[in-house]
């Protein structure tokens, strides 16, 4: 069983580019979630897709935004950065009960 | 509205001693807590879950935690603590009808010699 995968590992962006960060989500689940975590921060919920669709969204700006795939693999791409923006971004896939199983997350810096 | 609060951003103990991590959660549901482990550098890992049932739940690693409603709490315990526990531990809530997973602020536990 593949457990969640994150791609890239770290990131590095200036001001006002875009970004997309990958997730594959773990075999079987067919829900995945977004988080933010900025330092010394618990995770923040940006958005969650199930089966393709966006199935809620946390207190994030529309320039978040997602993708899931047939396959259940997700994107979250990210415009106009912020400084601010820096932060851990960590992708989780979902089993029964919310129990959500996480990647090792994609450390994002804006310069 | 779902909340945690996890008192004590950090915590200490020496090896051996009783590690006590407290979290209190809001919910206007019948919640589901979890309990999370990060290491450096890395994703989060799931320690125990609360769903239904048992409010006793144990969990990987000796960690054990208790869902006491007339509280609203769900403090993570292990008898004894190893130089291994040194860690940032997140307490979290959820509900059947919501998704979304809300994480407390952490808790960072150092482990002394």
């Amino acid at each position: 069983e593949t457990g969640v995968t994150q791609s890239p590992t770290h990131l590095i962006k200036t001001r006002g580019q875009q970004v997309t960060l990958r997730c594959s989500s773990q075999s079987g689940h067919n829900t995945v979630s977004w988080y933010q975590q900025a330092l010394g921060q618990g995770p923040q919920f940006i958005f969650q897709y199930y089966r393709e669709e966006e199935n809620g969204r946390g207190n994030f700006p529309p320039r978040f935004s997602g993708l899931q795939f047939p396959n259940y693999s997700s994107e979250l791409n990210v415009n106009a950065l912020e400084l601010d923006d820096s932060a851990l971004y960590l992708c989780a896939s979902s089993s029964v009960h919310n129990e959500q199983f996480f990647g090792p997350g994609t450390r994002l810096t804006v310069l | 509205a779902q909340s945690v609060t996890q008192l004590g951003s950090h915590v200490s103990v020496s090896e051996g001693a009783l590690v006590l991590l407290r979290c209190n959660y809001s919910s206007s549901v019948p919640p589901y807590l979890f309990w999370y482990v990060q290491y450096p550098n890395q994703g989060l890992q799931l320690l125990l879950k609360y769903t239904t049932g048992a409010t006793l739940v144990k969990g990987i690693n000796g960690f054990e935690a208790e869902f006491k409603k007339s509280e609203t709490s769900f403090h993570l315990t292990k008898p004894s603590a190893h130089m291994s526990d040194a860690a940032e531990y997140f307490c979290a809530v959820s509900s059947p009808r919501d998704q979304k997973v809300t994480f407390g602020t952490g808790t960072k536990l150092q482990v002394i010699p």
